[in-house]
């Protein structure tokens, strides 16, 4: 139940398209769904975030979508890019921005010129 | 931008030996985190700490290991006996009030 189930494990895009990843989890405990992006040699960067009584969020080229009630929930690159080739990781916490994170399993994207 | 940093940024360690990894976290947060990262798998949850003690920690985060904040700016992590299993990406992170998480670039723990 402490799960964070993340698909697809990898994940191939042309420039200028739209990268989807998706996430889902169990306990409804969750209050704080966090998304990170992370290049080889480097630690996860916090990219967007949201809590569950928000449907969508979107931050420039990103956005969350929140499905409460299937509990899932995805992350959407828009005008996919080369640079935003890296590792994306999905994550849940109970204890708000603060609390412990659970991470998903990480989804390796390539975006192709 | 401010940064949480990490050292040292690679060590190898002989079967058995302690080894304490080094955090600065960033200067005005007050939430204070180790995870690590087995190569090519997720990022998993060791230990939370907060007014100067643990708030939570993972069954991962046994008597082996300990953290401490030994002054008003360094974050360690020590693991007293390394074994083959603890090589790893440890990752030191710290959070601010209403914002999430800061991750420092890591230690690579290589243990032979």
């Amino acid at each position: 139940q402490q799960q964070v189930k993340q698909s697809p494990q990898s994940l191939i895009v042309q420039k200028g398209g739209i990268s989807i990843i998706n996430c889902a989890y169990e306990n409804t405990a969750f209050d704080y769904f966090p998304w990170y992006q992370q290049f080889p040699g480097k630690g996860p960067a916090l990219l967007i975030a949201i809590r569950p009584d928000v449907s969508e969020k979107k931050e420039g080229r990103f956005t969350i979508s929140f499905n409460k009630s299937a509990k899932q929930f995805s992350l959407h690159i828009m005008d996919s890019q080369p640079g935003d080739s890296a590792t994306y990781f999905c994550a849940a916490s109970m204890g708000g921005s603060q609390g412990n994170l659970i991470f998903g399993k990480g989804t390796k994207l390539s975006v192709k010129p | 931008e401010p940064e949480v940093t990490q050292t040292p940024s690679h060590q190898v360690t002989q079967m058995g030996q302690e080894v304490i990894l080094r955090c600065v976290p960033i200067s005005n947060h007050l939430y204070f985190y180790w995870y690590r990262q087995i190569l090519g798998q997720k990022v998993e949850f060791l230990v939370s700490f907060y007014n100067n003690e643990i708030s939570e920690k993972s069954e991962i985060f046994d008597d082996q290991f300990s953290v401490e904040r030994p002054d008003g700016s360094n974050f360690t992590l020590k693991i007293r006996s390394t074994k083959l299993e603890d090589s790893a990406m440890y990752f030191c992170a710290s959070s601010g009030a209403g914002w999430g998480y800061t991750f420092g670039s890591g230690t690579r723990l290589t243990v032979v």
